[in-house]
């Protein structure tokens, strides 16, 4: 069956840095996405990764490494409104996407 | 209004009623999603709808009836739910109906949550 595997709830300190992990076994591979979503909201888009590598984007970056079905999402300098959940997804070869159950993220001042 | 937008935002009805909600996007998309949220589960796919056309339909119960009278408007029509049912319903728009892909992101609403007595 395909699986996607992440940490359930994760706590870091303002101003820190904290690396969130995702496991994927998936039929076919089209893509990596991240997405954030506060409680009561939507989510919202963070990154896609489709080939091996690491994707910048301000504070937050995203690793992928296809051979190791692996990727993190990479939070630098956190601030209280990173509290949070981080959805990963993965695009199979059909272009479903399969989730995984999330990873709430807790920031303590 | 940008974005997406459903309604309600909260439900609570009994397992007799009917009730249906209701999604609306304003970006031109060309597919449109229905999802069920439930607490620590992943996002479940019910429905999927391509230039109005069902497209896929995830084995979902058919107490649960969607309908798609245009591409910015979907609604999921609800009756004689289980408690089971009780979740956070999201509805999603893209691009384009080939799939997702690093040019054909998800958008989604903030959901309807519902309960159900």
């Amino acid at each position: 069956g395909q699986n996607i595997d992440q940490p359930t709830e994760m706590t870091a300190t303002e101003g820190a840095i904290v690396q969130i992990n995702c496991t994927y076994q998936t039929s076919g591979f089209n893509g990596l996405f991240w997405y954030q979503q506060h409680a009561g909201e939507a989510p919202t888009f963070l990154s896609y990764n489709v080939l091996d590598g690491l994707e910048e984007k301000g504070r937050f970056s995203s690793f992928l490494s296809r051979s190791k079905g692996y990727s993190y999402l990479l939070l630098k300098e956190l601030q209280m409104k990173d509290s949070a959940s981080y959805l990963c997804a993965v695009a199979d070869s059909n272009y479903q996407l399969i989730w995984g159950a999330g990873t709430k993220l807790i920031i303590k001042p | 209004e940008t974005g997406v937008t459903q309604t309600p935002r909260h439900l609570v009805m009994g397992m007799t009623n009917k009730k249906s909600l209701k999604c609306e996007q304003h970006l031109g998309h060309n597919a449109m999603y229905w999802y069920k949220q439930s607490a620590k589960k992943p996002l479940e796919l019910m429905f999927v709808y391509s230039l109005e056309e069902r497209v896929e339909n995830n084995s979902v119960p058919s107490r649960f009836s969607p309908e798609c009278p245009n591409s910015s408007h979907l609604f999921l029509h609800l009756h004689t739910l289980q408690p089971e049912d009780s979740a956070l319903y999201l509805c999603a728009s893209s691009q384009s109906p080939s799939g997702p892909s690093g040019a054909n992101v998800l958008t989604f609403g903030a959901g309807s949550r519902l309960t159900v007595l």
